[in-house]
């Protein structure tokens, strides 16, 4: 069965200071991994796919198989980071059972 | 381009009653998943239509249907609600069968006393 787990439920740094959310997965096969996003008030929205190797809004995730990780890093965080931050994976064979999320991480970016 | 919207955004049941929330996708996205959000099991995957089939089911019960209309529109329906089907259901859709780039509604909010 696939898993995703983001072991910290809430993350506070202050304004500038890097940020790591941390994200692993379980997964047999060979998974696409997402990071999606829920700010304050608004709906859920893809932030990025591994596949895709951008970095938007300043975050970047590799996906590393050997320590089954997808770690999101940005190294200066901004006040309007504030969000909750789902990691999620799909499974090979079209997301025949959908997206798995994570619980999610608050981050609190502290000015 | 208008975003995916469902209907109701809220609504209270009680137990034993049934439910029906309506998901109008993005124009153009022939795809609608549906998840169920707890706090305590978080986001879970309940089923994906297209193409006015159930292609995908999460490991839900079978009180827990859907469907899918030629106009990509989709409704799903809770039969038999229990107290622990209180959640935000969250319809997303995307252009095409198995895609994970999604685009969520604003989530209907069912409470069931």
């Amino acid at each position: 069965a696939q898993r995703v787990t983001q072991p910290e439920k809430l993350l506070s740094v202050f304004k500038g200071a890097p940020v790591e959310l941390k994200c692993n997965y379980s997964y047999s096969g060979s998974p696409e991994l997402f990071w999606y996003v829920q700010y304050s008030r608004q709906r859920l929205q893809l932030l990025l796919r591994h596949i895709s190797r951008e970095s938007i809004k300043g975050f970047t995730a590799d996906l590393n198989k050997g320590e089954t990780s997808f770690h999101l890093k940005k190294p200066f965080a901004q006040e309007e980071d504030s969000a909750m931050y789902y990691c999620a994976l799909s499974g090979t064979g079209g997301g025949a059972d959908g997206l798995t999320f994570g619980k999610g991480t608050h981050l609190i970016i502290q000015p | 381009k208008a975003g995916v919207t469902q209907t109701p955004r809220y609504l209270i049941k009680t137990r034993g009653q049934q439910v029906t929330l309506s998901c109008s996708p993005i124009s153009g996205h022939r795809s609608v998943s549906w998840y169920q959000q707890t706090p305590g099991q978080g986001l879970q995957f309940l089923f994906e239509y297209f193409s006015e089939t159930q292609r995908n089911k999460g490991n839900f019960p079978g009180r827990f249907s859907g469907r899918q209309f030629s106009n990509s529109r989709s409704e799903m329906n809770v039969s038999t609600l229990e107290l622990g089907d209180s959640a935000l259901y969250l319809c997303a859709s995307s252009a095409d069968l198995g895609a994970n780039v999604l685009t969520f509604g604003a989530g209907s909010r069912l409470t069931v006393l």
